[in-house]
């Protein structure tokens, strides 16, 4: 099945500054890639996504590229601020669609 | 708004009960799914349902059992209990060419 490996498990930036997360997955049928983001106690919630025919998203301060050859794809947020501290979770879809594989998930925090 | 509603939102419980965590939707989507999260493992799928009467086990299934009572309502339920299966179970939905939805979680303690 498909396998997702996400780096790093934490991530720690001053405000202002750019962090990226990364991802890769393993199964090449896959066609779909969200990002979710979780604060404490909540439930994860869809902040961008993309498929496989695009290589780059952007909305506002954050984007997603994706690199179908190498089986990666990233999430950058630039100009962090306070409220971006959570847990991101990336995902990869497969099985025609059918299943979300989660990687373990990257705690940021943006630090005054 | 269309949303996806979990119950009970907070659980203890002893090993060996039997547990029943229910799921409910407004959404209108066909597809269902249970996972379990757990700190540093992400989430992780039990069971998925694409509709009333499809049932499909998730990678993480044993010990697990699930029921679609009708198209709106994904029922995860813990035969007898184990200390393990303390974790965070979030039910979800979908549909073809939407992102999937959360519910807002249950917290599973098992004593």
């Amino acid at each position: 099945g498909e396998n997702v490996e996400q780096h790093p498990s934490t991530l720690s930036v001053q405000e202002g500054d750019s962090a990226v997360i990364k991802c890769t997955y393993s199964d090449s049928a896959s066609n779909y890639f969200p990002w979710y983001k979780q604060e404490l106690g909540k439930r994860p919630q869809l902040i961008i996504d993309i498929r496989s025919n695009v290589g780059e998203k952007k909305d506002q301060r954050i984007a997603v590229t994706l690199n179908k050859t190498a089986k990666h794809f990233s999430l950058h947020i630039t100009e962090t601020q306070p409220e971006d501290s959570a847990v991101y979770f990336c995902a990869a879809c497969t099985g025609g669609g059918n299943k979300l594989t989660f990687g373990t998930g990257t705690q940021l925090k943006v630090e005054l | 708004d269309a949303d996806v509603t979990q119950t009970p939102r907070n659980r203890i419980t002893k090993t060996g009960k039997r547990i029943m965590l229910e799921c409910s939707q407004t959404k209108g989507h066909d597809r269902m799914y249970w996972y379990r999260q757990d700190p540093g493992l992400g989430l992780r799928l039990i069971y998925y349902s694409f509709d009333v009467k499809d049932i499909n086990k998730g990678e993480i299934s044993d010990g697990y059992s699930v029921s679609r009572q009708a198209q709106a309502k994904f029922s995860l339920s813990l035969e007898s209990a184990i200390p393990n299966q303390t974790a965070l179970y979030f039910c979800a939905t979908s549909a073809p060419g939407t992102p999937w939805f959360f519910g807002p979680g249950t917290r599973l303690t098992v004593l």
